[in-house]
């Protein structure tokens, strides 16, 4: 079982929808979440960071944890054309041989359509 | 300020030549990490550095030789390398080793010949 899994997509949303990425992980204690976005060509950029179960929120951005399903994912609202790009979800993994190192999903390529 | 600096952004070099990568952060990070990221995947760890020591190496062939001057910069030397060595090479820091959000650079775009 691969420590961070998610849909490889792509992902295809018309310009104004909901875009619903997932995301799970293995390691059970794991206690660090993240999920970057990366353009084509371009380094990861941070989106969100989430540490707590629930719902955190930043402007079109809304990140959920659930720790008991060992599920994290990403809504983004009224999506753009300019948010087309590559989403990955990252975790600290808190135990085994990857112990406290980033591990990245294989990440999901979202596009928007106008 | 969540500034990492890479420099150079391009670079292609033969398979003889020694070329070097640069990072620098202001953030006042105490961790640094280089990673190597080829086309369609997620970033592959290759080194950590933890208050400018060595703290992980993930068994990356000895062509590749990190280097942290002091707790801002972090260099990559290169020498000898393959055409499948050919990536985005990553840097990124956070504030403290394998806890912190990681923040990313804008990476180096490697070419071997």
């Amino acid at each position: 079982q691969k420590e961070v899994e998610q849909n490889s997509g792509p992902l295809s949303v018309p310009e104004g929808a909901i875009a619903s990425l997932n995301c799970t992980y293995s390691d059970r204690g794991s206690q660090s979440f993240f999920w970057y976005r990366q353009y084509s060509g371009k380094s990861p950029e941070l989106i969100m960071s989430i540490y707590s179960n629930g719902d955190k929120e930043d402007g079109r951005f809304t990140a959920q944890l659930n720790k008991a399903s060992q599920y994290v994912s990403l809504l983004i609202r009224d999506s753009q054309p300019s948010d087309s790009a590559t989403y990955l979800c990252a975790v600290i993994v808190a135990g085994g041989t990857s112990y406290g190192k980033l591990t990245f999903g294989q990440g999901t390529i979202l596009t928007v359509h106008p | 300020d969540t500034e990492v600096t890479q420099t150079p952004k391009h670079l292609v070099m033969g398979m003889t030549n020694k070329k070097s990568l640069k990072c620098e952060q202001h953030m006042g990070h105490r961790a640094m990490y280089w990673y190597k990221q080829k086309a369609k995947k997620p970033p592959e760890l290759m080194f950590v550095y933890s208050y400018e020591k060595l703290s992980i190496n993930e068994s990356v062939p000895s062509r590749f030789s990190p280097e942290c001057p002091n707790s801002s910069l972090l260099n990559l030397h290169l020498h000898a390398l393959q055409p499948e060595d050919s990536a985005l090479y990553l840097c990124a820091s956070s504030q403290e080793e394998g806890v912190d959000t990681q923040y990313f650079g804008p990476g180096t775009r490697l070419t071997v010949l």
